[in-house]
């Protein structure tokens, strides 16, 4: 798994709470991302992080923001969530030009 | 706008029957072609990175080729553990956070 551990692995919440996944890397790689895979859709980019305390926006960045204040920690989190941000959600990791490594992710059930 | 299409969407094999996955791309300077495979539940894996048209990667039964417009994923006498969806991704140029997938093909081999 590369070094990478997402928290938790599953939950369950209700429209309109505050949610925050974690994501923790023991690889010091200077890339993290946060993707979520729902079917029909593949693997979407929510928001990427270039450095600590440098994130910027991927194709599905509405609704979630995300924070590094260390290296090894990439947070997720859902201000309020609804029910359409039910899907599994995976964190990666990489170094540049190297490819991306997951996590094995992080199913959200929002009712 | 960066594409990726694979086909077939799922596919059925009887062990030892080889066949070819195919993932066909349109992307703003390719910096890299990338290969996973997913179990139920996990993350992707990575396989394989393919850089240029005429590139080839092996390991065990899976050879990856490329060409300018497409690459194609060949399983030689696959087993029954070979049974998973297989993602392709591309790196488009632009930025190492530029990576587009698809959406799979999910590959049964039946013993």
């Amino acid at each position: 798994d590369a070094g990478i551990t997402q928290s938790p692995r599953h939950k369950v919440t209700e429209t309109g709470t505050p949610v925050t996944l974690r994501c923790h890397q023991t690889e010091n790689h200077r890339y993290m991302y946060w993707y979520r895979q729902d079917p029909g859709h593949g693997l979407r980019l929510i928001h990427y992080s270039y450095g600590v305390k440098d994130t910027d926006k991927g194709e599905v960045s509405d609704g979630y923001s995300v924070s590094r204040s260390k290296t090894e920690d990439f947070l997720l989190t859902l201000e309020s969530a609804t029910s359409s941000q039910t899907s599994v959600y995976f964190c990666a990791i990489s170094e540049s030009s190297s490819p991306l490594h997951f996590g094995n992710g992080t199913r959200l059930t929002v009712t | 706008e960066d594409q990726v299409t694979q086909s077939p969407e799922a596919l059925r094999l009887q062990e030892g029957e080889s066949s070819s996955l195919n993932c066909s791309y349109t992307v703003s300077g390719l910096r890299g072609l990338f290969w996973y495979r997913q179990d139920p539940g996990k993350g992707p894996e990575f396989l394989f990175t393919l850089y240029s048209a005429g590139e080839e990667k092996e390991k065990e039964r899976l050879k990856a080729t490329l060409t300018k417009k497409e690459s194609f994923l060949h399983i030689t006498a696959p087993k029954p553990e070979d049974s998973a969806t297989y993602l392709c991704a591309v790196r488009a140029s632009g930025g190492y956070q530029k990576v587009t997938f698809g959406i799979g093909t999910k590959l049964q081999v039946i013993p």
